[in-house]
């Protein structure tokens, strides 16, 4: 299957500093989607990005299908941003549909 | 609200007792799927169900059971849970297969 990686795995920031954080995929993707699990374990997807680029709040993520990449970024981050941070790319199986997952870049926020 | 609902949120059980964690929407979603997230291996797929009647094998298929007899619910099944399923489950749906995926709260299952 389809193969992605997430860098960097840990990351330790303190509040108001910037991040990015990158995916990158094996193959050709239909759609790429970053999500957020939080310390209670909850899992909220934050982006939908096929390719181009999208914002929201201090948040925004593009993606270069052509290079198999994804970059999502954190500005001013606050302790809320705390978590783990997944990438999924999506592949089409011969009789449905698979999304595979990063193994996610874990981020702690310090005041 | 437009939300995944799973339950239990915990559930705690011995080996070879059958349990179902029941999984339900209220998007009117055509795909839905589950995965089990554990420490090291990140989130991987069990099964999904890209309309009602029809369900196919995810990544770790083994030892699980699904069901999509009606648009909103999808039920995961373990007939005769071991502790190697002692993990954290998730349900997730989005309205198709290629869409904005939106999960559950999540299941933490410790089998005995």
């Amino acid at each position: 299957g389809i193969q992605v990686e997430q860098s960097p795995p840990d990351l330790i920031l303190q509040e108001g500093a910037n991040s990015t954080l990158r995916c990158n995929f094996s193959d050709s993707v239909n759609n790429l989607q970053w999500f957020h699990q939080n310390p209670w374990g909850q899992l909220i997807n934050l982006f939908y990005i096929p390719s181009g680029t999208k914002q929201n709040g201090r948040l925004s993520a593009t993606t270069v299908a052509t290079e198999r990449y994804s970059l999502l970024y954190i500005s001013s981050s606050q302790t809320t941003d705390s978590g783990v941070y997944f990438c999924a790319v999506d592949w089409v199986l011969n009789s449905g549909y698979a999304l595979n997952f990063g193994k996610g870049t874990s981020l702690l926020v310090t005041p | 609200e437009a939300q995944v609902t799973q339950n239990p949120r915990y559930l705690i059980t011995v080996t070879g007792k059958k349990l179902t964690v029941t999984c339900s929407q209220n998007m009117n979603h055509e795909y839905m799927s589950w995965y089990r997230q554990d420490p090291g291996l990140g989130l991987r797929q069990i099964y999904y169900s890209m309309n009602v009647e029809v369900t196919d094998k995810g990544d770790v298929p083994e030892g699980y059971k699904v069901s999509r007899k009606e648009k909103r619910n999808f039920p995961l099944i373990l007939e005769s849970p071991s502790p190697n399923q002692t993990s954290l489950y998730f349900c997730a749906s989005s309205l198709y297969p290629n869409e904005k995926l939106f999960f559950g709260s999540g299941t933490q299952l410790s089998v005995l």
